[in-house]
């Protein structure tokens, strides 16, 4: 099993809808979950961080956080063709701090 | 606030030549990483630094690879004899802290290695 799996996609969407990207982490004592967003061609941006269980939004963007499943994710409102990218779900090691990354979901949304 | 430098952006070399990445992080953050990322896959940890001593370099291939970060600053990322198989992306992330802080990657370096 992988440390962190994400659905490789490619997830597509319309423009407006709802992009709903998924993450699973096999740590049990993660503690925090990072989101980026990497363009065709560019390096990867950090775009959210969730911390606690629940939901984190910023945005148009929504983290949601469920620690006893070791699942988090990533919803995207009224998506935009400019949201069209690979998301990568990173979790860090508890101790070191480096973080672990998924191979990415790429998003593509269609005008 | 500037970010990460990396240099060069890309660089074609030929089977069991030298090569050597550059990178300076953000002004102030202790802690720098380099990370290998392969067409379709993540980035995959190589070296973890945190001011100038080495944190975690477990999957760092040891016997062609090599890093530093003099001064903890800096750090050059070297490989000799490069193979085909380390053609990549090179990213250089640097973060405030150890522990639950997010990455700022540098622009990355594309390897050929033909």
């Amino acid at each position: 099993q992988k440390e962190v799996e994400q659905n490789s996609g490619p997830l597509s969407v319309p423009e407006g809808a709802i992009a709903s990207l998924n993450c699973t982490y096999s740590d049990r004592v993660s503690q925090s979950f990072f989101w980026y967003r990497q363009y065709s061609g560019k390096s990867p941006e950090l775009i959210m961080s969730i911390y606690s269980n629940g939901d984190k939004e910023d945005g148009r963007f929504t983290a949601q956080l469920n620690k006893a499943s070791q699942y988090v994710s990533l919803l995207i409102r009224d998506s935009q063709p400019s949201d069209s990218a690979t998301y990568l779900c990173a979790v860090p090691n508890t101790n070191a701090g480096k973080s672990t990354f998924g191979d990415g979901t790429t998003l593509t949304v269609k005008p | 606030e500037a970010g990460v430098a990396q240099s060069p952006r890309y660089k074609i070399i030929e089977k069991r030549q030298s090569v050597a990445f550059w990178c300076n992080p953000i002004s102030g953050h202790a802690t720098l990483y380099w990370y290998q990322q392969i067409l379709g896959q993540g980035p995959k940890l190589l070296i973890q630094f945190q001011n100038n001593g080495v944190v975690d370099d477990s999957q760092l291939p040891k016997d062609r690879f090599s890093a530093e970060r003099l001064k903890g600053v800096d750090s050059t990322l070297k490989i000799q004899p490069a193979k085909l198989e380390d053609s990549a992306v090179y990213l250089c992330a640097s973060s405030a802290g150890r522990v639950g802080y997010g990455y700022t990657f540098g622009s990355g370096t594309r390897l050929t290695v033909v």
